[in-house]
């Protein structure tokens, strides 16, 4: 069974930088997409990007472009995702999600919340 | 702000039946197909369908889901008290390059 498991809560300094790791158990890391959203309190998603196997491809929102870094290490089956430039608007619950072929968004990890504060 | 447009709120009855629906345009839903998602309160979401493919296991067989040109819909039948959650329509915009979500309907079984 495929489990993403995402890393501990952030405090943030406004304009300070911030990277979630998602580590993958189960089934073979290198052969789907991973894809980071954000959940603002209350609010709905937003996407921020993916990262595409097999070659570490990735695609962003223009919104995030710039600012958002999304990369993988295949040997420790782990995405991150960095962000930069770090504002009060950024604070939210971040998470991954898996691709697993067929479905887009199977698999989760159970959210990494960013708070971005003086 | 979202790209798709859910209502923001449903209310059914017990064993009721409830339809949840997305509109986007000929970018996303119209051309991609949408995905589902079930978000209970302090949880990730959990995928629930994916355009016409068959529901992911476990799912029960209670969600269906379907498409008519650029609106998305979810029906849930016999509705029970653990479906009370939030619901999240998904889809690939290709105008865009991204995914793009829905604002999210709060389902409430009375």
């Amino acid at each position: 069974q495929v489990q993403l498991v995402q890393s501990g809560a952030e405090v943030k300094k406004p304009g300070s930088s911030v990277r979630v790791s998602c580590k993958a158990s189960g089934g073979t890391f290198n052969s789907y997409i991973v894809t980071w959203v954000r959940q603002a309190p209350g609010q709905g998603f937003e996407w921020l990007g993916r990262i595409i196997p097999p070659h570490g491809t990735t695609n962003y929102s223009q919104k995030f472009q710039g600012r958002v870094t999304i990369t993988a290490d295949e040997s420790m089956s782990t995405a991150y995702m960095e962000l930069n430039s770090l504002r009060s608007e950024d604070t939210a619950m971040y998470y991954c999600a898996r691709d697993s072929g067929t479905y887009v968004f199977h698999y989760w990890g159970q959210g990494t919340q960013v708070t971005v504060s003086s | 702000q979202a790209g798709l447009t859910q209502p923001p709120s449903v209310s059914k009855g017990l064993r009721q039946t409830a339809t949840l629906t997305c509109t986007g345009n000929s970018n996303n839903v119209g051309n991609q197909g949408a995905a589902w998602l079930q978000q209970h309160l302090g949880h990730p979401p959990k995928l629930l369908s994916y355009k016409n493919y068959n529901r992911p296991s476990g799912i029960s067989e209670r969600f269906s889901a379907s498409r008519s040109g650029n609106t998305a819909s979810l029906t849930i039948t016999g509705l029970q008290p653990e479906d009370e959650a939030d619901y999240y329509c998904s889809a690939w915009d290709s105008s865009l390059s991204a995914w793009v979500f829905g604002g999210g309907t709060k389902l409430t079984v009375l």
